[in-house]
């Protein structure tokens, strides 16, 4: 596709259950970020993949967090034993070489009841 | 560590007049910085990305600056109409390439 694709769109899910959210980016781009953003804030940064290694996973808040890129294109972030804390939007967004712009899906919206 | 800030946290403006959205951070040392869109709802729109070396970048009625120095960028929209009514945030890209952002502006532009 042109864009950033996630999926699923919506997502409720009980408390304890596990989740996985899919990010399919622009196809070629090198760079893959998810990001989390709660009502009324800016999007909080959680982990982001050059290829299919992760650069960076200093945001993911504990470890109920994982996410992987393993083919360097289709990124999933599980979420293990949700809690109702972890209710947000879930964006993810993708971006080539160097210093080029980034490109952000429509988001997850994930609701643990 | 990485702080973006943005003022004000709301605007709302009559339709037509000129505004500016204000972004600062605190460590200087950024690759880039976009400026985004978001509107309820939906995902987030890149409408300007400025390269460090750069001062600043125009699209259309859009016009953003940079001064790293300062820690600053402003978002400049010309002649507002209803449509642009939504959250502007700015993000930057600094340390491990990964993107800091601010809280945003949520601007309403009053027909």
């Amino acid at each position: 596709g042109a864009g950033v694709s996630q999926s699923p769109r919506y997502k409720v899910t009980k408390r304890g259950q596990d989740v996985a959210l899919r990010c399919d980016p622009i196809s070629g781009h090198v760079s893959l970020y998810w990001y989390r953003q709660a009502l009324g804030q800016g999007p909080e940064f959680l982990t982001y993949f050059n290829y299919e290694a992760q650069q960076d996973k200093s945001g993911l808040p504990n470890d109920r967090f994982s996410a992987e890129r393993p083919e360097g294109s289709i990124s999933t972030l599980t979420i293990q034993r949700t809690e109702q804390r972890d209710s947000a939007m879930y964006r993810c967004a993708s971006k080539g070489l160097m210093n080029t712009e980034a490109f952000f899906g429509q988001g997850t919206r994930l609701t643990v009841v | 560590k990485q702080e973006v800030t943005q003022i004000p946290a709301a605007l709302s403006v009559p339709e037509g007049e000129n505004l500016v959205l204000n972004c600062s951070f605190t460590d200087s040392a950024i690759y880039n910085l976009q400026w985004f869109r978001q509107d309820p709802g939906k995902g987030l729109t890149s409408l300007l990305l400025i390269q460090s070396s750069q001062r600043e970048q125009t699209s259309g009625r859009l016009n953003a600056s940079l001064d790293k120095s300062s820690g600053r960028s402003t978002l400049y929209i010309a002649a507002s109409q209803p449509g642009d009514s939504a959250t502007y945030l700015c993000a930057v890209v600094s340390g491990t390439y990964k993107y800091i952002f601010g809280t945003g502006t949520r601007l309403k532009v009053l027909a």
